[in-house]
C-alpha cells in the first residue's frame, strides 16, 4: 500500500490564483482530511469528509473548497490564494475507529 | 472541544526516560487521548492512545490518572532519533466527530548525545 499520498510536494503561486491540492489514499479508509502547518505551529484542521459525498467545516475553512466524490481521493481547492495561506497542507485517513489518522508526506505551499 | 496544555519543549540525554505531561481539565467522558509525534518535514504519526489507566504499546507508554485531567506520555531508553514534536490530542472517537480534535503546539523533544 502506498498509503496517503499528496501531490505537488512543492508549489508556488501568485496572489490570486487558484490551484487544487491532491490527495489520495488506498486503504480504503471513510475519514479523510486536511490540515494546514504554520511554521512553528501544531496542525489546524482546514476540512474533513466522514465518507464519499459527505464534508465538512474545521478550524479554519476559509479560502478553501474541497469535495470527496470517491473514497479513495480528497481534493483541497484554493479560490484565490492569499500570501496568508502560505503553509504546510497535510491530508490525512483513519478507519473511525479510533483517533488513529495516517498522515501524507505534505503539500509545502509559498502565495508570494 | 477539549484543549490541552503541554510544556514547550524539553531536552533529555541518549538512554534516559522521557516522560511528556499532558493536561487537560475539560476533557469530556467520551474523549479519548492520543498522541503523535513529527518528525520535520513529515506528516504526524500515531504513537499511542487511551482511555484511562495505562497503555504500552512496543513504543511507548500511556498514564492517565482516575480522574483523566492529565496524561503522561513515556518513552523509555530515548534515542536522538526520538527528537520530535509530540502531540497531546482529546476528542471523540472519529466516528462521533473525532476529526475534530485540536493539535495543540506540542512539545520539542530534543535528545542529546
Amino acid at each position: 500500500n502506498a498509503g496517503v499520498t499528496q501531490t505537488p510536494k512543492f508549489q508556488v503561486l501568485k496572489t490570486g490564483q487558484s490551484m487544487t491540492l491532491q490527495c489520495a489514499q488506498d486503504m480504503n479508509h471513510e475519514y479523510m482530511s486536511w490540515y494546514r502547518q504554520d511554521p512553528g505551529m501544531g496542525l489546524r484542521l482546514i476540512h474533513y469528509s466522514v465518507g464519499a459525498g459527505i464534508t465538512d467545516q474545521g478550524e479554519v475553512p476559509n479560502g478553501y473548497n474541497v469535495s470527496r466524490s470517491t473514497t479513495e481521493d480528497f481534493p483541497l481547492r484554493l479560490l484565490s490564494a492569499a500570501p496568508s495561506q502560505t503553509s504546510v497542507y497535510f491530508c490525512a485517513s483513519g478507519t473511525g475507529l479510533n483517533n488513529e489518522q495516517f498522515f501524507g508526506p505534505g503539500t509545502r505551499l509559498t502565495v508570494l | 472541544l477539549a484543549k490541552t496544555t503541554q510544556p514547550i519543549s524539553m531536552d533529555s540525554y541518549e538512554g534516559q526516560e522521557v516522560n511528556i505531561t499532558c493536561s487537560h481539565n475539560n476533557i469530556a467522558t467520551n474523549d479519548y487521548i492520543t498522541w503523535y509525534q513529527q518528525f520535520p518535514s513529515q506528516g504526524p504519526r500515531f504513537i499511542i492512545q487511551g482511555y484511562k489507566t495505562k497503555v504500552t504499546n512496543e513504543v511507548a507508554s500511556l498514564f492517565i490518572p482516575a480522574d483523566r485531567k492529565s496524561s503522561t506520555l513515556s518513552l523509555p531508553r530515548v534515542s536522538l532519533s526520538d527528537t520530535a514534536v509530540y502531540y497531546c490530542l482529546v476528542g471523540d472517537d472519529i466516528a462521533t466527530g473525532g476529526f475534530k480534535t485540536i493539535f495543540g503546539a506540542g512539545t520539542r523533544l530534543f535528545v542529546k548525545a
